[in-house]
């Protein structure tokens, strides 16, 4: 089993749905992370958390939602889906020192029609 | 904020070449690490190389962090080479911040 498990791994949606990605991990790591991945534009990032009482906006958090509901989980919510947030989404995770390692889950494929 | 420089962006070798990508970021940096994503969208780390030189098989990579750079090596390609190489790098900060990916590095290796 992968060490951080993402799910749904795909997902089609209409505009203006809800929308949970949720992201679990085994590693035992303190910090979560969510990235939003566009072709040619890299991976941004969405949110972050530090620790279960811990939640940052990142670079691109309009939209989005964020629940640190465990240490092990860091879910995901699109309030009102739109079509530009179709795009391809990771979870991540790291020790909480220096080192800062970072652990991809497989990815979400979400698409807004 | 730092600004994170991958070149180049596309890539195309021969099976058994070698090559070279670099990074270049804008800032000082406590962290930066190597990323490989296969043709399945698996993102994989690479190497955690905030300076010095790294080696792991037939990869390896080297960064000159007072001069803002980084290089990674791939000797002797392979077919399963082929994907995007992301370099991300860690503003540096009196505490941790997260990374910050450059746009990336897509390699085609053919057979």
């Amino acid at each position: 089993d992968a060490d951080v498990t993402q799910t749904p791994r795909n997902r089609i949606t209409k505009t203006g749905k809800r929308i949970m990605l949720e992201c679990s991990q085994t590693k035992g790591h303190d910090r979560m992370y969510w990235y939003r991945q566009d072709p040619g534009l890299g991976l941004r990032l969405i949110y972050y958390s530090f620790d279960v009482k811990d939640i940052n906006k990142g670079e691109i958090s309009d939209g989005y939602s964020v629940s640190r509901q465990a240490q092990a989980k860091f879910s995901l919510s699109l309030e009102s889906a739109i079509p530009n947030q179709t795009a391809l989404y990771f979870c991540a995770t790291s020790v909480g020192d220096l080192t800062g390692e970072l652990f991809f889950g497989e990815g979400s494929r979400l698409t807004v029609l | 904020g730092i600004q994170v420089e991958q070149s180049p962006p596309d890539l195309i070798l021969q099976e058994g070449a070698n090559s070279t990508l670099r990074c270049n970021f804008s800032d000082s940096v406590n962290n930066l690490q190597w990323f490989h994503q296969n043709p399945w969208g698996q993102l994989i780390n690479l190497f955690y190389i905030p300076s010095g030189t790294k080696q792991n098989g037939r990869l390896s990579a080297t960064t000159v962090a007072t001069e803002r750079y980084s290089l990674l090596y791939i000797s002797s390609s392979q077919t399963t080479d082929s994907g995007v190489y992301f370099c991300a790098v860690e503003p540096w900060s009196s505490g941790n911040t997260p990374l910050v990916f450059g746009k990336g590095t897509r390699l085609s290796v053919i057979a």
